[in-house]
């Protein structure tokens, strides 16, 4: 069975600082990838997702995330943070077909001025 | 297009009282749909999902059951409220365009606190 492991809970950066959020996953083959982000009280958003390909994909809000086969990772990363990027993003693994999506715990990033 | 409501949105019960979530879908049809419950610091734990009316599968075993009474409806139930089932709740649904697998979209969550 697949498993998402998300090894910081909770990371403070600089407005205007680079990020760089971490995600392993486990699992024989190649899966899907996603991050979502969540923001306080609301539902999760997609921010990108790889299923094959060019191994750098790009998302919404100015965000990106590799897709590293030798490391098993898919780490998510932003060149400079804003305040309002400040919310819980959560890495997730899937197969494909009926089987669901497996998230990591999460980490919740803070932004600081 | 495709949009997912769910509701109420903040819901307060006492110990004890019955509970039902909803869970309805729009632009699709036969989706894959999921219940999922976040509690502070735990991320997010798969309650239920189900591939078809009437289909359910449980992950956890506990005080909460699930029902899909029609193909774009998904309700979370329980008969008798625990502390423990405070959390929040958000209801999510295999998303497809054009034929091909994009994950989920999730709704907008229930916030429940038992008092």
């Amino acid at each position: 069975a697949q498993s998402v492991t998300q090894p910081d809970i909770h990371i403070t950066v600089s407005e205007g600082a680079s990020l760089e959020l971490r995600c392993n996953y486990s699992y024989g083959a190649t899966p899907y990838l996603f991050w979502y982000v969540q923001s306080p009280g609301q539902g999760l958003q997609l921010l990108l997702k790889y299923f094959s390909g060019d191994t750098l994909v790009q998302g919404i809000k100015g965000f990106e995330a590799e897709f590293k086969r030798s490391q098993s990772s898919f780490n998510l990363r932003k060149p400079s943070v804003h305040w309002s990027d400040a919310a819980e993003y959560f890495c997730a693994v899937g197969v494909g077909g009926n089987t669901p999506l497996v998230f990591g715990k999460g980490t919740r990033l803070s932004v600081i001025a | 297009s495709q949009t997912i409501h769910q509701w109420p949105a903040t819901l307060v019960q006492p110990v004890g009282s019955p509970l039902s979530l909803e869970c309805t879908v729009e632009g699709t049809s036969n989706p894959n749909l999921y219940w999922y419950r976040q509690a502070a610091g735990r991320g997010l734990q798969l309650l239920f999902y189900s591939v078809g009316i009437g289909q359910i599968s449980s992950e956890v075993p506990q005080n909460l059951s699930a029902s899909r009474p029609q193909d774009r409806q998904f309700i979370l139930s329980s008969k008798k409220l625990l502390l423990s089932d405070s959390g929040f709740y958000l209801c999510a649904w295999i998303t497809l365009r054009a034929g091909r697998y994009h994950g989920y979209t999730f709704g907008s969550g229930t916030r429940l606190t038992v008092v």
